[in-house]
């Protein structure tokens, strides 16, 4: 069935660095991707998405590339902040589904 | 806009009870999800609404477990005769209208002893 893999965590960067979070895909059709964030205490948001190939989705800083020959949608962002520690899930959804299939998440810890 | 609010934070309950939990969506929402987490994963679908219509369930949401969504505003969620499995946070999502921009709630964390 469709799924999304991701990088697992946790990732520990200092403040100002380069950070890459891994997302791969499986899926029978071509989905769109997301990017959800959960900061502490709060409920899951949308932080980006791309809905065909080539996309690049981009929000906060933080980009993101639909690639289908790798089928990825790997996270980026140039210089992270201590604001940034959450926890980020990869998402697809199929055409005409009602239901997001989230990654299993990768938790990022920024240090001052 | 308040968000989407969950009702309660936490429940502990014995095995064998049941439980329900409440999700009350942005105004004016007409789609409303509910979502099952458990430690270490992602949120996996239970079931979905458009205004009051249940339009599609998960094959994870077993009979014991039963969603409502009367008059399509607040939904309910209730798991009977819990199990020690069903310990997990269960998460409720509203849309306006579109399956990829979803709000979600803080969730209700059920631990079943």
């Amino acid at each position: 069935g469709d799924s999304v893999t991701q990088m697992e965590g946790p990732v520990t960067l200092s403040e100002e660095a380069f950070l890459t979070i891994n997302c791969t895909y499986t899926a029978t059709g071509y989905p769109s991707l997301f990017w959800y964030v959960q900061y502490p205490g709060e409920g899951l948001q949308l932080l980006l998405k791309a809905t065909k190939a080539d996309d690049k989705g981009s929000n906060k800083g933080f980009e993101a590339t639909y690639r289908k020959e790798t089928t990825s949608f790997h996270l980026e962002k140039g210089s992270v902040q201590v604001s940034d520690s959450a926890v980020y899930f990869c998402a697809l959804l199929m055409d005409s589904s009602y239901k997001l299939i989230f990654g299993s998440g990768t938790r990022l810890l920024v240090r001052p | 806009d308040t968000g989407v609010s969950q009702n309660p934070r936490h429940k502990i309950t014995k095995r064998g009870q049941n439980v329900t939990f409440r999700c009350d969506p942005i105004s004016e929402h007409n789609r409303l999800y509910w979502y099952r987490q458990t430690l270490g994963q992602g949120p996996e679908f239970l079931t979905y609404f458009q205004n009051e219509a249940q339009l599609e369930k998960s094959r994870l949401l077993s009979d014991r477990f039963s969603a409502e969504r009367p008059k399509g505003s607040f939904s309910t969620l209730e798991i009977q005769r819990t199990e020690q499995g069903d310990s997990a946070m269960y998460l409720c999502a509203s849309s306006p209208g579109t399956n990829e921009k979803l709000f979600f709630g803080s969730g209700t964390q059920l631990s079943v002893l």
